[in-house]
Formats: C-alpha cells, sequence, structure tokens
C-alpha cells in the first residue's frame, strides 16, 4: 500500500486566496483525521470523519476553515480566504476504526506559507 | 479532560549512549499511551502503544516505554542511540480523544 497520500507537498499563497489540500487515506481505512503542526501550538486535530461523516470538527479555527470526504478514497480541507497566521503543515491521517486507540498512519504533510 | 507534557524540549546524545525521554499524562482513568516519532520533512510513525497489561511496552527500532501509573508517566527508552534515531518524538494520550505532547527533540552526536 502507498500509504495515506497528501498533495500538494508545498503550498505557497497569497492572502486572500483559497487553498485546498488534498488526501487521500488508506484502502480499507474508515476513519480520517486533519491535524495543524505549527511551532507555537504543536499537534492539532482540526476534524475527523468516520465513514465520511465528520464526527468531531471542534477543532476547525474558524469559519474560514471547511473539510469535506465525499468518498472513502478522498477528503479535502480548504482554507477560504487564506490568512499569514494559517501558515502551518497540515497532516491527514487515516486509521482501521477510529476509535483513536489503535494507530494512526499519517501522510507526509503539506507545507503551507501564505504570504 | 486529558493532557500530556513532555518536559524536554531538545536532548541531545551521544551515539551508543542510553536513551529517556519523559512523557507525563493527566487523565482520570487508566489511558490509551502512544509514543510516535517523526523524522523530518515526514508524517508521524507509531513506534508503540499501552492499552492495559505488561507495564513495560516493546516498539519497533529497539525502543521501549514504562507505564508507570503511579507517577501518571511513560516514558521512553532506548539502551544505545544510533545516528539515525535524531528525530522529534511526540508522546500521546487518549482519553476521550488523542491529544499529543509539544513533542522532544532528539539529536545524536557522533
Amino acid at each position: 500500500d502507498a500509504g495515506v497520500i497528501q498533495s500538494p507537498r508545498h503550498e505557497v499563497t497569497e492572502m486572500g486566496q483559497e487553498v485546498t489540500l488534498r488526501c487521500k487515506p488508506i484502502s480499507g481505512h474508515n476513519s480520517l483525521f486533519w491535524y495543524r503542526q505549527t511551532m507555537m501550538r504543536g499537534l492539532e486535530l482540526l476534524i475527523y470523519f468516520n465513514n465520511n461523516v465528520p464526527i468531531d470538527d471542534s477543532g476547525m479555527p474558524e469559519d474560514r476553515f471547511s473539510a469535506k470526504m465525499p468518498n472513502a478514497s478522498f477528503s479535502t480541507l480548504k482554507i477560504q480566504p487564506s490568512e499569514p497566521r494559517d501558515s502551518a503543515v497540515y497532516f491527514c491521517a487515516s486509521s482501521l476504526t477510529g476509535t483513536g486507540r489503535e494507530k494512526l498512519f499519517f501522510g507526509s504533510g503539506t507545507q503551507l506559507s501564505v504570504l | 479532560a486529558q493532557s500530556v507534557t513532555q518536559p524536554d524540549i531538545h536532548i541531545t546524545v551521544s551515539e551508543g549512549a542510553s536513551l529517556e525521554l519523559r512523557c507525563n499524562y493527566s487523565y482520570g482513568a487508566t489511558p490509551y499511551l502512544f509514543w510516535y516519532v517523526q523524522s523530518p520533512g515526514q508524517g508521524l510513525q507509531l513506534l508503540l502503544k499501552y492499552f492495559s497489561g505488561d507495564t513495560l511496552v516493546q516498539g519497533i527500532k529497539g525502543f521501549e516505554a514504562e507505564f508507570k501509573r503511579s507517577q501518571s508517566s511513560f516514558n521512553l527508552r532506548k539502551p544505545s542511540v544510533h545516528w539515525s534515531d535524531a528525530a522529534e518524538y511526540f508522546c500521546a494520550v487518549y482519553g476521550n480523544k488523542l491529544v499529543f505532547g509539544a513533542g522532544t527533540i532528539l539529536r545524536v552526536k557522533s
């Protein structure tokens, strides 16, 4: 298996632009997680899906952030409009059942820079 | 709510020396505990986990961790560090959600 695949690896954009991050989880995994990593705040859970349904989005910072999972093999995290403080590494992870007690498989992340 | 503290931001050890990375958690019941490792430019990889049973758990790459309920700790150890172990290490606790510590950056000097 290729693992969790994220694209793009790097994204540089200007403030106010829309940014879309993409994730393909491991085939057969039922749960998908979006994390954000910054020096100041560490690794934060933004949202997670179970069977394509958003279960907990309490970590989504504000309405500018939205996430979708239209099917079991694809998810997007969108920021509109983007701001410099959104600069971070965004990770997608998947797991078999999403109980939170099991192993998470992480993608390599998307490094987002908002100028 | 659960929380996890990794007191050391940076640790430097010599290659071949032993290693201990500290992790303290807060949770009302017995939590599920994890150690993940992150190499530069990569996502996190699970090293080991503790759910119940034997308090000393073995993981990949020669790592082990010991759960001590009385100290609310789950420290990660390795008897002999290799240069390839240089990375950032995250302790995580699951109570009702998975929470990661701030991480400890390990530097290995030759």
